[in-house]
């Protein structure tokens, strides 16, 4: 069973635009949602992440929206670039537990 | 700081052969995992460890041994490879699960035939 469901599983985008990635989960005790990109051949690489005491979190041009009632959250890559193409994951953990559950990943391209 | 290294980078592997996936860090992390990635399956663990002589299973197990005797190295040991092992293996470690970003090595390739 999934933990964590993520959806697209692929997305194109043109240069400047705004790509979103959405992620769901059922389990309450999750406090801790983390992004990855990963790169071809790479291993992933945290990306950004959000507790739920917060409804949103920018870094840069990469922004997580979070929604605590509907158990749901998002990454918004704003000004998207070719070299943001990527495969991005989304994860959660609780500190009660000693797991990381990602979702299935979604691969981004980001057309010039 | 070399972070965590990975070897082999690639491996092909006959049904029934064994063999051990190397992984360290000089991170001084306690907590080390293993996950396998396959096309849609997004990243599933297989094992983990929150510190040296302390290892417990994750999804997917079966098929697979870890152990840890140092904080520095987590190897994962194939016991009798099969066919639905092929997948592309990382290791990853951080200070503690707990809110912790979890730095991956470069991952294996693993085929076996």
């Amino acid at each position: 069973q999934q933990q964590v469901k993520q959806s697209p599983q692929s997305l194109i985008v043109q240069k400047g635009g705004i790509p979103i990635i959405n992620c769901a989960y059922e389990n309450t005790a999750f406090d801790y949602f983390p992004w990855y990109q990963q790169f071809p051949g790479k291993g992933p690489a945290l990306l950004i992440a959000i507790r739920p005491d917060v409804s949103e979190k920018k870094e840069g041009r990469f922004t997580i929206s979070f929604n605590k009632s509907a158990k749901q959250f998002s990454l918004h890559i704003m000004d998207s670039q070719p070299g943001d193409s990527a495969t991005y994951f989304c994860a959660a953990s609780s500190n009660t537990g000693n797991q990381f559950y990602f979702g299935t990943g979604t691969s981004l391209t980001v057309i010039p | 700081n070399a972070g965590v290294t990975q070897t082999p980078k690639f491996q092909v592997l006959k049904t029934g052969q064994s063999m051990t996936l190397q992984c360290a860090q000089d991170m001084n992390h306690e907590y080390m995992s293993w996950y396998r990635q396959d096309p849609g399956m997004g990243l599933r663990l297989i094992h983990y460890s929150v510190g040296a002589g302390i290892t417990d299973q994750g999804e997917v197990p079966n098929g697979y041994n870890v152990s840890r005797s140092t904080t520095e190295d987590f190897p994962l040991r194939l016991l009798s490879a099969a066919p639905s092992q092929t997948s592309v293996y990382f290791c990853a470690s951080s200070y503690t699960m707990e809110g912790g970003t979890q730095y991956f090595g470069p991952g294996t390739r693993l085929t076996v035939l």
